[in-house]
């Protein structure tokens, strides 16, 4: 799996929009971009997935550069509960799904009241 | 709404003490994961299993074992406990369809 790096933290204003970004220059033709989220004394949380196209979900909107090189998270309106360590991996889509997950540091989101 | 439950969330072991964690889906997937997760190492994969009685090891299957005796279940199991499996285990079950893995709330384990 390709590397990522994401910020170590940010902050973000209750009800404004978080943008979280992340950089996967390596990533190849056939890796999707995946965001995951752990909020504290929690397991972690799928968010969102998307190959080459912007995604938009209940959650969350993904925006992913033309080049595929970098990607940005956008929680539109965060609240307080959005307050977690996001993680963002790249992958093959596998289809049979064996493989397990491998997580960086992630980008730990304070959403300020 | 998809559940993956786990028979604990704290637990307190000897050094030498065998150790069972439990975990339970109810979305019928074949694929379920055993994973570790530790300040500054992230979350590493232990096992996984992809069909009942099927098993693979993951990144650092060493003093773990599992068990899928039926496909809701999967079983980690520490057959001695030692001071550095000392840790937060997390349970996954996936969904193909999106390659999306769902978690349970996790074990902290503490052996002492």
């Amino acid at each position: 799996d390709a590397k990522t790096t994401q910020p170590t933290s940010m902050d973000c204003a209750e009800g404004r929009a978080a943008n979280l970004p992340c950089n996967h220059s390596t990533i190849s033709g056939n890796e999707y971009v995946y965001w995951y989220r752990q909020i504290h004394s929690q397991g972690p949380q799928y968010i969102i997935h998307g190959l080459k196209n912007n995604e938009t979900n209940e959650m969350a909107s993904l925006i992913i550069t033309e080049d595929r090189k970098s990607s940005t998270l956008i929680l539109p309106h965060a609240t307080l509960r959005d307050t977690a360590v996001y993680y963002c991996i790249v992958r093959v889509y596998s289809g049979g799904g064996a493989d397990g997950l491998t997580f960086g540091k992630g980008t730990h989101l304070i959403i300020q009241p | 709404d998809v559940k993956v439950t786990q028979s604990s969330r704290y637990l307190v072991k000897r050094t030498g003490e065998k150790v069972f964690l439990e975990c339970v889906q109810d979305m019928d997937h074949e694929n379920m994961f055993w994973y570790r997760q530790d300040p500054g190492l992230g979350l590493r994969l232990i096992y996984f299993s992809y069909d009942v009685k099927m098993k693979e090891k993951g990144d650092i299957p060493e003093g773990y074992s599992v068990s899928r005796e039926k496909k809701e279940r999967f079983s980690l199991i520490l057959e001695s406990a030692s001071t550095n499996q000392t840790s937060m285990y997390l349970c996954a079950s996936l969904r193909r369809e999106k390659n999306e893995q769902f978690f349970g709330p996790g074990t902290r384990l503490t052996v002492l």
